[in-house]
């Protein structure tokens, strides 16, 4: 059965503080992964994934795959209260999209 | 866990035509369904949110006689892209939140190709 499992599923930090996001994942013929991040209306997109050992990085956040191990890790450097948000990984197999079910972050001043 | 279910996965249709798509809650009740577009590699773009029993609210921009939106029950909403046209040909993904609890869980998706 497909799956898509993130963890943890809510994490409260410190600002300045680091945080690792994980996603792991069984998905029929993979196609990518993506990061989206969950505000208000529409999930963001952050990054997507195709290749394993290859870091995306994008201010503050970075994002890595392993095909092998199946799995994906969301970082935040420093984070900032304006990064509290449901981050969403999802996962694409032939004609569809696996969600997790998110990882709730808070930031505290 | 949450399951929520899209029909179809993918569909042809002709221009002109009438398609309708599928999405349900299986193992809870979901007060609200949110639709989304996606172009390829974009963000999804909300285009309505759907309350069981009322009227959805649509997005600027959303044209609503166009997607029509149905949310008859706490477990089942359909979106009917009326008179498609080749531009309507895109990725549409719903999502469902439970009566309580704050979690959205997303359905799999349903590739549109009008031709």
């Amino acid at each position: 059965e497909d799956k898509v499992v993130q963890s943890p599923l809510s994490l409260v930090v410190h600002e300045g503080d680091t945080v690792t996001l994980n996603c792991s994942y069984e998905v029929t013929n993979f196609r990518s992964l993506l990061w989206y991040k969950q505000e208000k209306k529409a999930p963001t997109f952050l990054f997507m994934l195709t290749s394993s050992g290859i870091e995306k990085k994008s201010g503050r956040l970075s994002s890595i795959l392993d095909k092998k191990e199946l799995f994906s890790i969301l970082n935040i450097t420093a984070t900032q209260t304006g990064d509290s948000a449901v981050y969403l990984c999802a996962v694409s197999g032939t004609y569809k999209y696996i969600f997790g079910t998110g990882t709730r972050l808070k930031v505290l001043a | 866990g949450a399951v929520v279910s899209q029909h179809p996965s993918w569909v042809i249709c002709k221009s002109g035509t009438s398609v309708k798509i599928e999405c349900r809650s299986l193992d809870f009740q979901a007060t609200t369904m949110f639709w989304y577009r996606q172009f390829p590699k974009q963000s999804l773009m909300l285009m309505a949110t759907s309350n069981e029993g009322s009227k959805a609210t649509y997005e600027q921009g959303v044209e609503k006689d166009k997607f029509l939106i149905n949310h008859a029950s706490l477990t089942l909403s359909t979106l009917t892209v009326t008179s498609a046209h080749p531009e309507d040909s895109s990725f549409y993904i719903c999502s469902a939140s439970q009566v309580s609890g704050n979690t959205i869980y997303f359905g799999e998706g349903s590739w549109l190709t009008v031709v």
